[in-house]
């Protein structure tokens, strides 16, 4: 059974670009979170996607954008990147319908380490 | 938002030693997760406890929802259980994690 997988692992961008990261959700999970997490800091809640819809949204602006395929895989896009967007971005799969003890329990991936130049 | 304060910031355990962690939470929440982060970034899940309290091995939890707090409980603490530990809460599907409680277990 795959547990939640990101790619890439590692990525190097500079200010002004724009990046694309991927994940694929725990066989069974139908929702994806996205987070940040900077150095030294936890986790920061960037979106949620269910039915191919962001059902909720935390406090990041516009540059950051995702989207949720029929397969249930996620990607979230960063646009006009900034220094301060460099972290490690972290998926989350959860609701395992067919679970019926702590259906909603997250479970994340290995993370994508963005710095940006 | 929904603040959640964990404590101590910083613990450092002669391996053997036994240890709680806090977790409070300002706003009533419908789940609580307490997550694992080793050093190389990955979150493990220890348990999902929205309330009750649950064992599985050396580590147990307990939260009282009415009260908004969480305990983590690490018995006979080895140099594996280093890393930093993660409470987290949700509430109308927004997620809050804490600053975490880094944790060094020395031999």
């Amino acid at each position: 059974d795959a547990g939640v997988t990101q790619s890439p692992t590692h990525l190097i961008k500079t200010r002004g670009q724009q990046v694309t990261l991927r994940c694929s959700p725990k066989s069974g999970h139908d929702t994806v979170s996205w987070y940040q997490q900077a150095l030294g800091q936890g986790p920061q809640f960037i979106f949620q996607y269910y039915e191919e819809e962001e059902r909720q949204r935390g406090n990041f602006p516009d540059r950051f954008s995702g989207h949720q395929f029929p397969n249930y895989s996620s990607e979230l896009n960063v646009n006009a990147l900034l220094l301060g967007d460099s972290a490690l971005y972290l998926c989350a799969s959860s609701r395992d319908p067919l679970a019926r003890d702590s259906p909603d329990t997250q479970y994340f991936g290995p993370g994508t380490r963005l710095t940006v130049l | 938002g929904i603040q959640v304060e964990q404590s101590p910031p910083d613990l450092i355990l002669q391996e053997g030693a036994n240890s709680t962690l806090r977790c409070n939470f300002s706003d009533s929440v419908n789940n609580l997760q307490w997550f694992h982060q080793n050093p190389w970034g990955q979150l493990i899940n220890l348990f999902y406890i929205p309330s009750g309290t649950k064992q599985n091995g050396r580590l147990s939890a307990t939260t009282v929802a009415t009260e908004r707090y969480s305990l983590l409980y690490i018995s006979s603490s080895q140099t594996t259980d280093s890393g930093v530990y993660f409470c987290a809460v949700e509430r109308s599907n927004q997620f809050y994690f804490g600053t975490g409680t880094s944790l060094t277990v020395i031999p």
